[in-house]
């Protein structure tokens, strides 16, 4: 069965730091993984999304991530945090023929420091 | 502008009671879904729905109905058999078609408190 960890539940950076926030997947097939952004209270934002081709996914707001199969992960990076960047981020992987459902991973709570 | 609306953002009810959910889309999206949100559980999946008059249970189905009549519309009802409806509740809808290359778009979500 697919399913997807995220292993950090909340992590603080110092606004200006780099961060990463990890993501492992289980998958037979070829997967189809996105990186969502939740403010509190609010909806879902996608910020990128992996389908095929270059492993280097460009996403708003200056976000990237990378997908390395051999390590079944699709971890997210920012190289400066902005305080506007604390919130809950969740990473999905589409479940192949079910038609179009995302499993979803945990969450991990992003908190800023000034 | 197109989107999701969902109302109301925040809902109570009794013990006992049956409450309705709402959830439209004007972004001519076959597909659509329910998610409930716990702390620390991250979102799981209640019920989708890939074509009008067609849905299917989610992973957590239990306690829960919908219905979809029409494509933008995909109401929830919580029904007096859910044990724990206090949650938040996310709407979403994406282009549909097999696979699962469809980003999903969300609505703002419901807040449901039980008293």
């Amino acid at each position: 069965a697919q399913s997807v960890t995220q292993p950090d539940i909340h992590i603080t950076v110092s606004e200006g730091a780099s961060l990463e926030l990890r993501c492992n997947y289980s998958y037979g097939a070829t997967p189809y993984l996105f990186w969502y952004v939740q403010s509190p209270g609010q909806g879902l934002q996608l910020l990128l999304k992996y389908f095929s081709g270059d492993t280097l996914v460009q996403g708003i707001k200056g976000f990237e991530a990378e997908f390395k199969r051999s390590q079944s992960s699709f971890n997210l990076r920012k190289p400066s945090v902005h305080w506007s960047d604390a919130a809950e981020y969740f990473c999905a992987v589409g479940a192949g023929n079910q038609g179009g459902k995302l499993i979803f991973g945990q969450g991990t709570e992003l908190s800023v420091k000034p | 502008d197109g989107g999701i609306t969902q109302s109301p953002k925040y809902l109570f009810r009794k013990e006992g009671q049956n409450v309705t959910l709402s959830c439209e889309q004007n972004l001519n999206h076959d597909a659509m879904y329910w998610y409930r949100q716990d702390p620390g559980q991250g979102l799981r999946l209640i019920y989708y729905s890939q074509i009008v008059n067609d849905f299917q249970k989610g992973d957590i189905a239990e306690g829960y109905s919908v219905s979809r009549e029409k494509k933008e519309s995909f109401p929830l009802t919580v029904t007096s058999a859910q044990k724990n409806p206090t949650a938040f509740y996310l709407c979403a809808s994406s282009i549909g078609g097999q696979g699962a290359r469809n980003e999903q778009f969300f609505g703002p979500g419901t807040r449901l408190t039980v008293l």
